[in-house]
């Protein structure tokens, strides 16, 4: 079956503009994650969706970042008056939930901001 | 909070030794953990996870992880690497029973010579 999706692969925007990156989940998983890894790191927790909710959000760095889920499937991240800090490779995960944290990851966006 | 240390940036091994990459967390009670593996142009995926039960666990492609409570640890193994192997790997933590964000560490890169 179809894994996890991202598109764009890689988006490349000039300072101050606004992007989004799209997330399409497994079928049927109704939790949602996005992490976001700059070079060298670890990928970093932004936020969790259960369903259409956003679970905890506690990991978006300001509010320049935004996500929404609105029919529990797909999601996107928004990013505004984008930053070169904000350069970095935006990771989603879905899962099934039940709390076995079983996350399946897509391939990620890579975003430049120049 | 929970926390991942990984304490090796980058690990040098031949082709057919065998490879042990350090993982230690920060939790206060037994959290569920795991392995990543994250291949240049690739997405996540996961090798290994241990929930409860027998501290050593079988993942894919022939590696394997020992959860030491005493040493908080979960460290990966593996008796003979192959030239695919050479990737960055990661470990993670997580809150048991929550559909809730990973931890990630900051990742191992593994180089592996001929």
């Amino acid at each position: 079956g179809a894994g996890v999706s991202q598109t764009p692969s890689n988006k490349v925007t000039e300072k101050g503009k606004y992007v989004e990156l799209r997330c399409d989940p497994i079928s049927g998983h109704t939790a949602l994650y996005w992490y976001r890894q700059s070079l060298g790191q670890g990928p970093e927790f932004l936020i969790y969706f259960q369903g259409t909710g956003a679970a905890d959000d506690s990991g978006l760095p300001n509010d320049r970042f935004f996500a929404v889920r609105p029919e529990g499937s797909v999601s996107t991240l928004k990013i505004q008056r984008t930053e070169r800090g904000d350069s970095a490779v935006y990771l989603c995960a879905s899962s099934a939930a039940g709390g076995s944290h079983e996350q399946y990851f897509g391939p990620g966006t890579r975003l430049t901001v120049t | 909070a929970q926390s991942v240390t990984q304490p090796d940036i980058h690990i040098t091994v031949s082709e057919g030794a065998s490879l042990e990459l350090r993982c230690n967390y920060s939790y206060g009670a037994t959290p569920y953990l795991f392995w990543y593996v994250q291949s240049p142009g690739q997405g996540l995926q996961l090798l290994l996870k241990y929930f409860s039960g027998d501290t050593l666990v079988q993942g894919i492609k022939g590696f394997e992880a020992e959860f030491k409570r005493s040493q908080s640890s979960f460290n990966l193994r593996k008796p003979s690497v192959h030239w695919s192997d050479a990737a960055e790997y990661f470990c993670a933590v997580g809150i048991p029973n929550r559909d809730d964000k990973i931890i990630f560490g900051k990742g191992t890169r593994l180089h592996i010579l001929p």
